[in-house]
C-alpha cells in the first residue's frame, strides 16, 4: 500500500529556533501533499496544500512566513516552523494524495517548544 | 466540503459487528465519501471510500444510501485494535479533507 513517512517523529526545541519536518512518500509519487496540525483533544486542521514545483496554498489564518513549505520533488515535502514559540507546540501530520482524492497520512511529528 | 454529522461516541463488544453512521445531507453529486480512522498519537489511516455503490475491502464495508445523504461504515468483527476515532468526510472539488470531530469507538472485551 501507499506509505508516507515523517521525520522526526518528535522534536523539542527552544523558543525562537526553527524546526524542519520532512514528509516522504515511500512507494509512490505525490504531486500534492497536505500539512495538518492537531492540538490535544481536537481534530485535524488543514494548514496548507503543497504542490510539487509550485508555491504552497495556505488555509486562512495560517501564516505562510512562519510555516514554510517546500515540495521540491515528487516524494518529499518539508514544513519549517520558523521562530517557534510555545503556542506552536502541536502534532503536525502530513498526507499525500493519490487517485480519487484518497490521502495517505504520515505517522505525525510531535513538536514541543520550550 | 460538505458537512457530515456523526455520533460523538459508540461502544462495541469485541468480536461483534459495529455500524458507524454518518449523515451528509448536503453532499454534492461528485463528492466521494471517505472514512478514515485515527488511533491515539498516530496519523489518520485510510479505511474505505465510495461514490454511489456499496464497497468492501479487507478492513471494512461501506454502505451508501440510495440518495447518498447518509452512509454506514461496517466493521464486521470489532477487535481491541479497532478502538479509534472514525472520521466520515466528503471530498469536494478542491480535494481537501475537512475533519470533523468524528466518532470515538470504544471496544470492550
Amino acid at each position: 500500500g501507499a506509505v508516507v513517512s515523517q521525520h522526526p517523529s518528535w522534536v523539542i526545541c527552544k523558543s525562537g529556533t526553527s524546526v524542519k519536518i520532512e514528509c516522504r512518500s515511500l512507494d509512490f509519487q505525490a504531486t500534492t501533499m497536505f500539512w495538518y496540525r492537531q492540538f490535544p483533544k481536537q481534530s485535524l486542521m488543514l494548514m496548507a496544500t503543497s504542490n510539487e514545483g509550485s508555491k504552497a496554498t495556505y488555509e486562512q489564518g495560517v501564516e505562510k512566513d512562519k510555516f514554510l513549505i517546500n515540495h521540491a520533488s515528487l516524494t518529499l515535502s518539508t514544513l519549517t516552523v520558523t521562530s517557534a514559540h510555545p503556542e506552536d507546540s502541536s502534532f503536525y501530520i502530513c498526507s499525500a494524495r493519490v487517485a480519487t482524492d484518497t490521502q495517505y497520512f504520515g505517522p505525525g511529528t510531535r513538536l514541543t517548544v520550550l | 466540503d460538505a458537512k457530515t454529522t456523526q455520533p460523538n461516541s459508540m461502544e462495541s463488544n469485541e468480536e461483534e459487528p459495529v455500524h458507524l453512521p454518518c449523515n451528509h445531507s448536503t453532499i454534492s453529486g461528485t463528492d466521494y465519501i471517505h472514512w478514515y480512522r485515527q488511533l491515539p498519537s498516530q496519523g489518520p489511516e485510510y479505511v474505505i471510500h465510495g461514490l454511489t455503490s456499496n464497497v468492501n475491502n479487507r478492513m471494512a464495508s461501506l454502505a451508501i444510501a440510495e440518495d447518498r445523504k447518509s452512509s454506514t461504515l461496517i466493521l464486521h468483527r470489532a477487535t481491541l485494535r479497532d478502538a479509534a476515532v472514525y472520521y466520515c468526510i466528503n471530498t469536494g472539488t478542491a480535494s481537501k479533507l475537512t475533519f470533523g470531530t468524528g466518532t470515538r469507538l470504544q471496544v470492550t472485551l
